[in-house]
């Protein structure tokens, strides 16, 4: 199992459209949790740290669920600039290391 | 000014060369990482140097050599360059030691090496 799982997507929204994805992480011991923004063929982005109560930055959401072992980013009211891949990062549990998913990609259209 | 700058920004090169990928930051940070991006998309560690110091080294093939003159800077150098070395490599930084728990890394535009 990956340490670190996403759906692929892609998907396909209009604008305006809420959206949601999840992401699970495999072990238990990790502390920390992120979503990061890569838009196509440029560097990822911190977009938000992840709380355990949930948190929010404008239209952005995200949830923590540690029971299952899952987070989730939810955005309302898409823009087409939300177009992108997103993230999920979860540090290990030991050391230093952060583990990335392959990332969820989301395109708006008009 | 670009805080994490790395170069060259794209590398076409030949199976069996040599090559080296330099990184800078300017963010005043203790703390860089170099990053491989496959084809698939998938972003993994592959070293990590604390104030020139060695601290992740992941199950990286010893052709790859990172190398910290100082702080602000890291190099990684490839020998023997393989196929499968074709990806994205991307240097970060961060402004902690533990960047697992604030999260925030910076990076570099990435250096896209392709091995023909």
């Amino acid at each position: 199992r990956k340490e670190v799982e996403q759906d692929p997507g892609p998907f396909n929204v209009p604008e305006g459209a809420t959206v949601a994805f999840n992401c699970t992480y495999s072990n238990s011991a990790s502390q920390s949790f992120f979503w990061y923004r890569q838009d196509c063929r440029k560097e990822p982005k911190l977009l938000m740290s992840v709380y355990s109560s949930g948190n929010e930055d404008g239209r952005f959401t995200a949830q923590l669920n540690r029971a299952s072992q899952y987070i989730s980013l939810l955005i309302r009211d898409s823009k087409l600039s939300d177009s992108a891949t997103y993230l999920c990062v979860v540090n290990g549990g030991s050391g230093d290391k952060l583990t990335f998913g392959t990332g969820t990609r989301l395109a708006v259209r008009p | 000014d670009t805080a994490v700058s790395q170069t060259p920004k794209y590398l076409v090169t030949q199976m069996g060369n040599d090559k080296s990928i330099k990184c800078e930051q300017n963010l005043g940070h203790d703390t860089m990482y170099w990053y491989k991006q496959d084809s698939k998309k998938f972003l993994k560690i592959m070293f990590s140097y604390n104030n020139k110091e060695l601290i992740i080294n992941e199950t990286v093939p010893n052709r790859f050599s990172p190398k910290s003159p100082d702080k602000a800077h890291l190099n990684l150098h490839i020998n023997s360059l393989e196929l499968g070395d074709s990806a994205v490599y991307f240097c970060a930084s961060s402004q902690v030691r533990k960047a697992s728990s604030t999260g925030e890394l910076f990076f570099g535009e990435g250096s896209r090496l392709t091995v023909l």
